[in-house]
C-alpha cells in the first residue's frame, strides 16, 4: 500500500533553517510529483511548492520562492523540503503530498515550530 | 492562477441532517475538482476525484457534483463521524494546486 513517511517534529529558531524529509513506499516514486503543502494551527492548506522526483525539476508558489528547496533521493524514494529564514509565521504542520491529477496520499505531517 | 472559493466556512447541522458545500472557481476547471476530509490532528482524506467520483472505501452518502466553474458536495444523512472539516482542491493547471478556505461542520 502507498505510504508517505515524513520526519519527526522540529523546533527553530527565527532565521534558521528546516529539513523536512518524506520517504515513499508501496509505488514507484519516480512516477507521481511530490507536493508539499502546509497548515498553521486552525487555519486552511496551503500549497507550497511541487517536485518531480523523475527530473528532479521543482517549481513553488511565489510566497516562498527564494526560501523552499525541494529535492530527492530517488535511490532511498525520499523527498526532502527544506525552508529557511525561518519566522513565526511558518510554524505549521507540513505534509508531503503525492499527486497523481489530485492529491490522493498524504504523508502524517510534520510540525514545524518556530520560536525563540 | 485560479482562485477556489469555498462556503459556508462554518455550518451547524444535526445527525441525520442533508448538508451541502459549495465550491467556486475563479474560471473554469472542467471536473478537476477533488473534495477532502479533515479531523483533528489528522491528515486530510479525499472523499470524491473528479469532482463527482466516490473514493474507494467512502461511504455512499457522500456525493460530488458539478463542472466548470460551481461544485458542490452533499452529505445526504450526516452521521456521527462527519463532523470535521471539508476542503475542495483544484488541479485543473496544475501546478499549482488551489484548495477552497474549507467548511467546519460542528453539532448543532
Amino acid at each position: 500500500q502507498v505510504q508517505l513517511v515524513q520526519s519527526g517534529a522540529e523546533v527553530k529558531k527565527p532565521g534558521a533553517s528546516v529539513k523536512v524529509s518524506c520517504k515513499a513506499s508501496g509505488y514507484t516514486f519516480t512516477r507521481y510529483d511530490i507536493n508539499w503543502v502546509r497548515q498553521a494551527t486552525g487555519q486552511g492548506l496551503e500549497w507550497m511548492g511541487w517536485m518531480n522526483p523523475n527530473s528532479g525539476y521543482t517549481g513553488s508558489a511565489q510566497k516562498f520562492q527564494g526560501r523552499v528547496t525541494m529535492t530527492r533521493d530517488t535511490a532511498i524514494s525520499t523527498a526532502y523540503m527544506e525552508l529557511s529564514s525561518l519566522r513565526s509565521e511558518d510554524t505549521a504542520v507540513y505534509y508531503c503530498v503525492r499527486v497523481d491529477g489530485a492529491v490522493d496520499f498524504w504523508g502524517q505531517g510534520t510540525l514545524v515550530t518556530v520560536s525563540s | 492562477d485560479i482562485q477556489m472559493t469555498q462556503s459556508p466556512s462554518s455550518l451547524s447541522a444535526s445527525v441525520g441532517d442533508r448538508v451541502t458545500i459549495t465550491c467556486r472557481a475563479s474560471q473554469g476547471i472542467r471536473n478537476e475538482l477533488a473534495w477532502y476530509q479533515q479531523k483533528p490532528g489528522k491528515a486530510p482524506k479525499r472523499l470524491i476525484y473528479a469532482a463527482s467520483s466516490l473514493q474507494s472505501g467512502v461511504p455512499s452518502r457522500f456525493s460530488g457534483s458539478g463542472s466548470g466553474t460551481e461544485f458542490t458536495l452533499t452529505i445526504s444523512s450526516l452521521q456521527p463521524e462527519d463532523f470535521a472539516t471539508y476542503y475542495c482542491l483544484q488541479h485543473n493547471n496544475y501546478p499549482p494546486l488551489t484548495f477552497g478556505g474549507g467548511t467546519k461542520v460542528e453539532i448543532k
